[in-house]
């Protein structure tokens, strides 16, 4: 089965500061995503890739920068954290192919005070 | 643009009866449907898919018929365990998408009660 970790599980910070989070995957996929999660809206795409070096915007970018080192892993870069960012936020990786399965991390938690 | 639109956000029931969770989308291409699970203080996993009008798709006692003249793609199971209780994502991909992303609902909580 797929193995995605991210790291740190929680994070605190305060308005303003700089956060990046990180996800790791092992399974050779080539896709990864940065989704966050708020109740009321469901999951909302941040940024997405498909390789190392490449990124794409996704449907809420504002606010977010993101880099793909390797093909294992993806960062996610807050760099004035506002309060409105304060969220759970999960990292996948799927195949190529249209109709794959992503595969979700265990997700961290931001709070931004 | 695509959309998916699930309508409850709460279902309550008695362990036993019988569970359909609304979900209906929107695309101009020909869609890609999936029903994500999440359960409390877990990563979401895939419960089901399907891209085949009119077939009825099962997993884990839930089933799923994507129909495409009525743009719908319901989750039932015919009888709710405790265990069920947890939010169910629809979700929409299609050609039309670029790089594989999903649409997702906002998501109904099922709450299974004994």
């Amino acid at each position: 089965e797929a193995a995605v970790t991210q790291s740190p599980r929680n994070k605190v910070t305060v308005t303003g500061g700089n956060v990046t989070l990180s996800c790791r995957q092992t399974n050779s996929h080539n896709y990864m995503y940065w989704y966050r999660q708020d109740t009321g809206h469901g999951l909302r795409l941040i940024h997405y890739s498909y390789g190392a070096g490449n990124l794409q915007i996704g449907d809420v970018p504002d606010g977010y920068k993101a880099t793909r080192t390797t093909q294992e892993d993806f960062f996610l870069l807050l760099e004035l954290a506002s309060p409105s960012q304060t969220s759970l936020y999960f990292c996948a990786s799927s195949r190529d192919t249209l109709y794959a399965e992503q595969f979700f991390g265990p997700g961290t938690r931001l709070t931004v005070l | 643009g695509d959309s998916v639109t699930q309508t409850e956000g709460l279902v309550t029931l008695t362990k036993g009866l019988p569970v359909m969770l609304n979900c209906t989308y929107q695309t101009t291409y020909s869609p890609f449907l999936f029903w994500y699970v999440q359960h409390l203080n877990e990563a979401p996993k895939l419960l089901l898919k399907s891209s085949t009008d009119n077939k009825r798709t099962e997993h884990q006692g839930f089933y799923a018929t994507l129909h495409k003249s009525s743009s719908s793609f319901h989750l039932q199971k015919s009888s709710v365990q405790l265990s069920d209780s947890a939010l169910y994502f629809c979700a929409l991909t299609s050609y039309g998408s670029s790089g594989n992303k999903l649409i997702f609902g906002i998501g109904t909580l099922l709450s299974v009660k004994p």
